[in-house]
Parts: C-alpha cells; sequence; structure tokens
C-alpha cells in the first residue's frame, strides 16, 4: 500500500516551454503532497507543500510563478515548470503520505529527470 | 524541525554489517524517525520508522536510545546493491513536511 506515482520519468524540453509533472497517490487520499528538487550528488531541496484545495506553501527562495503547483484533487498534484531554462534542469521528485504513524512513513514517486536544452 | 546529522559517507565490504548513526539532538515529542534509502535516479525509498527502543523488520534494525537524540540504523550482511544513500530524518507523520539532510553515502565492495 502506499504507492505514489510520478510521470513522465524523464523529459527534454526546450528553453523557453514549460513542462508538467504530475504526482498520483493511487491507493490512498493525500490532502498533503510535497515537491522536491535535487541536483546531481546532492541532497533533496523541498521546494513546496502542495495542499489539496487551496494555494501551495514554497520554500524561501522558491519562485512560485516559476513553479506551479496544482493540488485540484485529492489523489493528483501536478508542478509545472514555466518558461523552463538550461538551471532548471534537475531531478523532481514529489512525495505524500496516507497520515499514518505505523511504520510507513511518507512515500515517494520515482522522480521526474528534466533537462532543458 | 529537527535537523539531522549524519556521516557523508561509509565504506563496506559485502557480508559484513554497517550501523550509519543520525543524531538528532533537537526531536520533538511527537516526532518519528525515519530512514529512506535511494538509489541514482530514483525516488528514496523508505526503511524503516521507529519512535524509541528497537524496531526490526525484513531489512534493517533501527535503535533509539532512550532520549531519542540519535538513533542508529543497522543493515546485516550488506550486498553490493545495499550501495546508495541513506538519509536520516525526524517528524510527525501526516503532513509535516521533510528536510533532508546530507545523507550518508555507503559504498559495498566485494
Amino acid at each position: 500500500g502506499a504507492v505514489v506515482s510520478q510521470h513522465p520519468s524523464w523529459v527534454i524540453c526546450k528553453s523557453g516551454t514549460s513542462v508538467k509533472i504530475e504526482c498520483r497517490s493511487l491507493d490512498f487520499q493525500a490532502t498533503t503532497m510535497f515537491w522536491y528538487r535535487q541536483f546531481p550528488k546532492q541532497s533533496l531541496m523541498l521546494m513546496a507543500t502542495s495542499n489539496e484545495g487551496s494555494k501551495a506553501t514554497y520554500e524561501q527562495g522558491v519562485e512560485k510563478d516559476k513553479f506551479l503547483i496544482n493540488h485540484a484533487s485529492l489523489t493528483l498534484s501536478t508542478l509545472t515548470v514555466t518558461s523552463a531554462h538550461p538551471e532548471d534542469s534537475s531531478f523532481y521528485i514529489c512525495s505524500a503520505s496516507p497520515g499514518r504513524q505505523d511504520g510507513y512513513g511518507y512515500t515517494f514517486g520515482s522522480g521526474t529527470r528534466l533537462t532543458v536544452v | 524541525l529537527a535537523k539531522t546529522t549524519q556521516p557523508i559517507s561509509m565504506d563496506s565490504y559485502e557480508g559484513q554489517e554497517v550501523n550509519i548513526t543520525c543524531s538528532h539532538n533537537n526531536i520533538a515529542t511527537n516526532d518519528y524517525i525515519t530512514w529512506y534509502q535511494q538509489f541514482p535516479s530514483q525516488g528514496p525509498r523508505f526503511i524503516i520508522q521507529g519512535y524509541k527502543t528497537k524496531v526490526t523488520n525484513e531489512v534493517a534494525s533501527l535503535f533509539i536510545p532512550a532520549d531519542r537524540k540519535s538513533s542508529t540504523l543497522s543493515l546485516p550482511r550488506v550486498s553490493l546493491s545495499d550501495t546508495a544513500v541513506y538519509y536520516c530524518l525526524v517528524g510527525a507523520a501526516g503532513f509535516q513536511k521533510l528536510v533532508f539532510g546530507t545523507g550518508t553515502r555507503l559504498l559495498v565492495s566485494p
């Protein structure tokens, strides 16, 4: 149980275009999801907290107009990288939790490798 | 949010037991301790979670002292496939955001 699906697993886009990444909780409802970014050889950096039915909460230094988050349902959150540039190339990962404290913690998606050329 | 400190890297050989210690001096009363494993180009994978004392599952054990200011992940008889980055995180389950530290890069050699 507690499966999070992320799509696509990789994407290459041209500079200036937008890319949408989907994060779905397959077997549980997630009112809250989290988006992370990871550069090579570095740890995961929390970008924002996605809240179902309300605006996302962004971490300091993350441009909310560039990284648009929509959490329209209890099982789907999307991250749109707008007007992507090469410096946005990174590994993006989402996570969610069914909210139980019984040894499951948070479940992470498999990640999306974004390459902007 | 409790900050965690782990060794940056560790080396081991196949068949050995590996113990990775994490320091979390500011852990809160309702915080759990969770360990994740991450392979390159994959999302982190849940390994084990505990609150106090000892927890064991089919892949690892987690030792937590009474003061809960540290924890130790124990991997018995590691194999080459255990080469990965291991993250220790503390926080309440549910909706609290998780902040990752540097993690420990474990390299298992033949």
